[in-house]
């Protein structure tokens, strides 16, 4: 079946540093891939997707790029601040059956 | 872009009681809307589909009697908790897709329950 790799957090980082959380999938035909983040008490957000191969999804300062051939789809951002400290979660999309598969979250926290 | 709206954000319950979560498409019609479960800490859980106008298709290990699902319009999905206990207490979220449009599946802002 289908499944989400994601990096284990949680990550700590200072403002402005640079930002990977790494990402790979399992999955049968060609699904869409999403990034949803999730701020303390509060539900989930869609940050970027991408629907097809080298398709780059980007948002806010976010962005990944849907890689087919490493069954990849790492968010990053150049410049992280403390306002993008959440949890966040990567996730396939089944477009014919139209569940999602999410990974288990990364919680981010960006210090001052 | 799509809203989906879920009501009410928070409630506490007593034990044994029921609770019902509903989720609302604002501005597009759903045919199929997704119930997912959060634990503390971890991922979401695919609980159920909810598709209008018949039956929900359970998850393996979800029970059906104690998670009713209702989809009696193009709009409206709900959830009840049945016979609530402690282990219930969990971020509930639901889903749906715009299938006129591109974009993704859009996430209620969750329902926080909490029995006691």
């Amino acid at each position: 079946g289908d499944s989400v790799t994601q990096m284990e957090g949680p990550v700590t980082l200072s403002e402005e540093a640079f930002l990977t959380i790494n990402c790979t999938y399992t999955a049968t035909g060609y699904p869409s891939l999403f990034w949803y983040v999730q701020y303390p008490g509060e539900g989930l957000q869609l940050l970027l997707k991408a629907t097809k191969a080298d398709d780059k999804g980007s948002n806010k300062g976010f962005e990944a790029t849907y890689r087919k051939e490493t069954t990849s789809f790492h968010l990053e951002k150049g410049s992280v601040q403390v306002s993008d400290s959440a949890v966040y979660f990567c996730a396939l999309g089944d477009t014919n059956a139209g569940k999602s598969t999410f990974g288990d979250g990364t919680t981010l926290t960006v210090k001052p | 872009g799509a809203v989906v709206s879920q009501h009410p954000s928070r409630v506490i319950c007593k034990s044994g009681t029921s609770v019902k979560i509903e989720c609302r498409s604002l501005d597009f019609q759903a045919t199929t809307m997704f119930w997912y479960r959060q634990f503390p800490k971890k991922s979401l859980m695919l609980m159920a589909t909810s598709n209008e106008g018949s039956k929900a298709t359970y998850e393996q290990g979800v029970e059906k009697d104690k998670f009713l699902i209702n989809h009696a319009s193009l709009t409206l999905s709900t959830l009840t908790v049945t016979s609530a206990h402690p282990e219930d207490s969990s971020f509930y979220i639901c889903s749906a897709r715009d299938l006129g449009t591109l974009d993704g599946y859009t996430f209620g802002s969750g329902t926080r329950l909490t029995v006691v």
